[in-house]
């Protein structure tokens, strides 16, 4: 398996900007993914980062370095609604598949007002 | 458009019983995975399916789990004789692949298995 080592739990106030962390060991890197999880529903999708450097969307960006294993979500202008976990997961490539993605245990984000 | 579904929402059973969970995947995903999540845990990986080719099977945790994946499309993942520990939500993903390419995954609702 591939080790994905992100913070478990994290505070903010609302307004504020927040960068979650994630490193990682993989053989055979073929991109990496953020994922937002709201209490009781099912992941959704946030970012794709498959060459190094910053994505942005909106509040959201996301930043890879491959050659570090690391990854950040940066979340800017923080909202309530921002409160809840935030899934780091990487695709491995494995010879002629496109392999799995494997998920890290999530960071959980609360927000206060 | 429709997303990924998943069938039952909820099911209840006792332990030692066997059971069935449906996903149908977003119409056109060739590649289709099961997870499973437990209260205030990640999601471990349990089954990955892509296209024709033969499933990565390397997250099940026992020989009671199995999955099928019909005419490429619909798939079933049954628990036989489940265990207390087998409680968790279980959530099924599709995406799109395109060698080369990595397509985000689309998430069902998940099935919340409750053992007892």
């Amino acid at each position: 398996g591939q080790n994905i080592d992100q913070p478990t739990e994290m505070t903010a106030t609302e307004g504020a900007i927040v960068q979650i962390n994630c490193t990682y060991q993989t053989s055979g890197f073929n991109g990496l993914f953020w994922y937002q999880q709201h209490a009781g529903e099912a992941p959704t999708f946030l970012s794709y980062n498959v060459l190094d450097g910053l994505e942005e969307k909106g509040r959201f960006s996301s930043f890879l370095s491959r050659s570090k294993g690391y990854s950040y979500l940066l979340l800017k202008e923080l909202q309530m609604k921002d409160s809840a976990s935030y899934l780091c997961a990487v695709k491995e490539r494995r010879g002629s598949t496109l392999g799995r993605l494997y998920f890290g245990r999530g960071t959980q984000l609360t927000v206060w007002p | 458009g429709a997303g990924v579904s998943q069938s039952p929402s909820n099911k209840v059973t006792e332990k030692g019983k066997d059971v069935e969970l449906r996903c149908d995947p977003i119409s056109g995903h060739t590649a289709l995975y099961w997870y499973r999540q437990s209260l205030g845990q990640g999601l471990e990986f349990l089954i990955y399916f892509q296209g024709n080719s033969a499933p990565d099977k390397s997250g099940l945790p026992s020989d009671r789990f199995s999955a099928e994946r019909t005419g490429g499309s619909v798939s079933t993942l049954t628990i036989q004789r489940t265990q207390q520990e087998d409680s968790a939500v279980y959530l099924c993903a599709s995406s799109l692949t395109v060698v080369g390419i990595s397509y985000e995954q689309y998430f069902g609702p998940g099935t919340r298995l409750t053992v007892t």
